[in-house]
């Protein structure tokens, strides 16, 4: 099982109205969890950290449900501006430094 | 501004040199990773440095070479022994802090023919 998958999509959503998608992670011992966004041929941006408490910021909420291994990214009111792949990331080990990545979820708005 | 350079945007070669991609950050951050991208895929993990004269191998090391000489210096060679080289790769670097994020460089993208 991979240290992280996502389902690719594509997810086409309408303009204005709310996507969501998780990120399921294979350790469940993983710390420290994030989304980045990527546009097309760009390298990848902090979106957010995902909290235990789950957080929000703006438009975006991110959730984290140890239980089942995953996190999850939700945008509402979707904008064209949104378009993107988001990424997440996981620390799998407990003391080592690296991230593992996904292969993203690619959101297209459509207008 | 502080930030994560990398250089050159575009980068071209022929098969069988090696190639050195360049990597700078003026962040002051301690860790620093190279992962490779390729079309329609995560990122994978090539190297990893914590600190100055130290770095670890990540998933893909094979056909690939760093030092970290200076703090502020991560410099990848991909060599000839890189089976499939064409590829778009990252540079990134963190403060040594629990749960701190990952800052890219724009990344070059490498084409070998």
């Amino acid at each position: 099982r991979k240290e992280v998958e996502q389902d690719p999509g594509p997810f086409n959503v309408p303009e204005g109205a709310t996507v969501a998608f998780n990120c399921t992670y294979s350790n469940s011992a993983s710390q420290s969890f994030f989304w980045y966004r990527q546009d097309c041929r760009k390298e990848p941006k902090l979106l957010m950290s995902v909290y235990s408490s789950g957080n929000e910021d703006g438009r975006f909420t991110a959730q984290l449900n140890r239980a089942s291994q995953y996190i999850s990214l939700l945008i509402r009111d979707s904008k064209l501006s949104d378009s993107a792949t988001y990424l997440c990331a996981v620390n799998p080990y407990y003391g080592n430094n690296r991230l593992a990545f996904g292969k993203g979820n690619q959101v297209v708005v459509i207008p | 501004d502080g930030g994560i350079t990398q250089s050159p945007k575009y980068l071209f070669r022929k098969e069988g040199q090696n190639v050195t991609l360049s990597c700078e950050q003026n962040l002051n951050h301690d860790a620093m990773y190279w992962y490779r991208q390729d079309p329609g895929q995560g990122l994978r993990l090539i190297y990893y440095s914590q600190i100055v004269n130290d770095f670890q191998k990540g998933d893909i090391a094979e056909g690939y070479s760093v030092s970290r000489e200076k703090k502020e210096s991560f410099p990848l060679t991909v060599t000839s022994a890189q089976k499939n080289p064409t590829a778009f790769y990252l540079c990134a670097s963190r403060i040594q802090t629990p749960n701190s994020p990952l800052h890219f460089g724009n990344g070059t993208r490498l084409t070998v023919t």
